[in-house]
């Protein structure tokens, strides 16, 4: 799987959008970005996922760049209760796919 | 809806003792399962996975063995823990239609 890159923290104030950054420059091109996080002492969630095109759901929106080098997950409205690591990985979707996960950024919601 | 269970939710054991974590899932067919650990203070690190009954893949040789004996248990185990096999176990599953795993409430296994 390909490398992905994560500031190691960032905060954001309370209601503000949170913007967490990731380069993804060895992604290949059957590789999805994902995005998934953990709050302290409870397993990761996942948020969102992605090819090319932006993506947006319930809890999250990914901007992906033209040249799929990079992405930005966005919490539209951080609440306290978003303070979490936030992991962005890729992927292939073959049934032998794995995800593996780096040291994520932290990201820490002031109120 | 689906839904994954893992137990114990924690567990202290000696060194040198055996260990059994189960985690099941319920509400889907033919999952892929995932056994990832979490060392104090560092990232998830797969384990083992399994694509059906029988089918184990491992990721980092250990003193930990996987086996799925129906479709939707996996159970972790070890004859002889270690110190450093202390940690946060979380299970995971992905099924055939979404892309994404589903993480377990994790089983916290302090070895002493």
């Amino acid at each position: 799987d390909a490398k992905t890159t994560q500031p190691p923290s960032m905060d954001c104030a309370e209601g503000r959008a949170a913007n967490l950054p990731c380069n993804h420059s060895t992604i290949s091109g059957n590789e999805y970005v994902y995005w998934y996080r953990q709050i302290h002492s409870q397993g990761p969630q996942y948020i969102i996922h992605g090819l090319k095109n932006n993506e947006t759901n319930e809890m999250a929106s990914l901007i992906i760049t033209e040249d799929r080098k990079s992405s930005t997950l966005i919490l539209p409205h951080a609440t306290l209760r978003d303070t979490a690591v936030y992991y962005c990985i890729v992927s292939n979707t073959g049934a032998n796919s794995k995800l593996t996960f780096g040291k994520g950024i932290t990201l820490s919601v002031r109120p | 809806s689906q839904t994954i269970h893992q137990w114990p939710a924690t567990l202290v054991q000696p060194v040198g003792s055996p260990l059994s974590l189960e985690c099941t899932v319920e509400g889907t067919s033919n999952p892929n399962l995932y056994w990832y650990r979490q060392a104090a203070g560092r990232g998830l690190q797969l384990l083992f996975y399994s694509v059906g009954i029988g089918q184990i893949s491992s990721e980092v040789p250990q003193n930990l063995s996987a086996s799925r004996p129906q479709d939707r248990q996996f159970i972790l185990s070890s004859k002889k823990l270690l110190l450093s096999d202390s940690g946060f176990y979380l299970c995971a599953w992905r099924g055939p239609g979404p892309y994404e795993q589903y993480f377990g409430p994790g089983t916290r296994l302090t070895v002493t």
